[in-house]
């Protein structure tokens, strides 16, 4: 099945800094890979996505490239603010019925 | 507001008692999932239900029993709860297999 990993597990950045999560996978007929972000007490919230026709996305100051090949991905957040902090997760399937999420990373931005 | 709600937000239950976690979705998505989440594992599928009347099985699912009579409902089952079913569980929908999901608040379940 399809094993995903996820670096690092924790990063501070001051604000305004731009902030990079690593994904790679294993299977390669995965071709969904969506970021969630997990804000304490709550459920995971999906922020940006990518499917695997596509190399890059961006939404604002959020952006995820794909590289299929070498089989990983990436989350990139610029400019970033206090309110970014939070616990991403990536995650890549063929379906919601087979997706397997990282580790998470706990980001924390300091003002 | 239209989302997942899950009941009870946390439970302390004593090893061997059976117990049920609630989820009701009002969205009208085909597909529910149940995930639970453990410290440095990430989320981890239990099982899911890609429509009315039919269920599947996850990554983790031993254990724990599904069930989907009707679009909104999905309750999960531990027949006997053992320690290590520990955890924070989430219930999740999409409309359709391979879309967006949304998560529940999650409910805290601890077993003793």
């Amino acid at each position: 099945g399809e094993n995903v990993e996820q670096h690092p597990s924790t990063l501070s950045v001051q604000e305004g800094d731009s902030a990079v999560i690593k994904c790679t996978y294993s299977d390669s007929a995965s071709n969904y890979f969506p970021w969630y972000k997990q804000e304490l007490g709550k459920g995971p919230q999906l922020i940006i996505d990518i499917r695997s026709n596509v190399g890059e996305k961006k939404d604002q100051r959020i952006a995820v490239t794909l590289n299929k090949t070498a089989k990983h991905f990436s989350l990139h957040i610029t400019e970033t603010q206090p309110e970014d902090s939070a616990v991403y997760f990536c995650a890549a399937s063929e379906s919601n019925n087979d997706m397997r999420f990282g580790a998470g990373t706990r980001l924390t931005v300091k003002p | 507001i239209a989302g997942i709600t899950q009941a009870p937000t946390s439970q302390i239950l004593a090893a061997g008692r059976r117990m049920t976690l609630r989820c009701t979705q009002d969205m009208r998505h085909n597909a529910m999932y149940w995930y639970r989440q453990d410290l440095g594992l990430g989320l981890r599928l239990i099982h899911y239900s890609n429509t009315a009347g039919t269920t599947g099985k996850g990554e983790v699912p031993d254990g724990y029993s599904v069930s989907r009579a009707n679009t909104d409902d999905f309750p999960l089952t531990l027949a006997s709860a053992v320690p290590s079913q520990t955890s924070v569980y989430f219930c999740a929908s999409s409309e359709q297999a391979y879309t967006e999901a949304f998560f529940g608040q999650g409910t805290r379940l601890t077993v003793v």
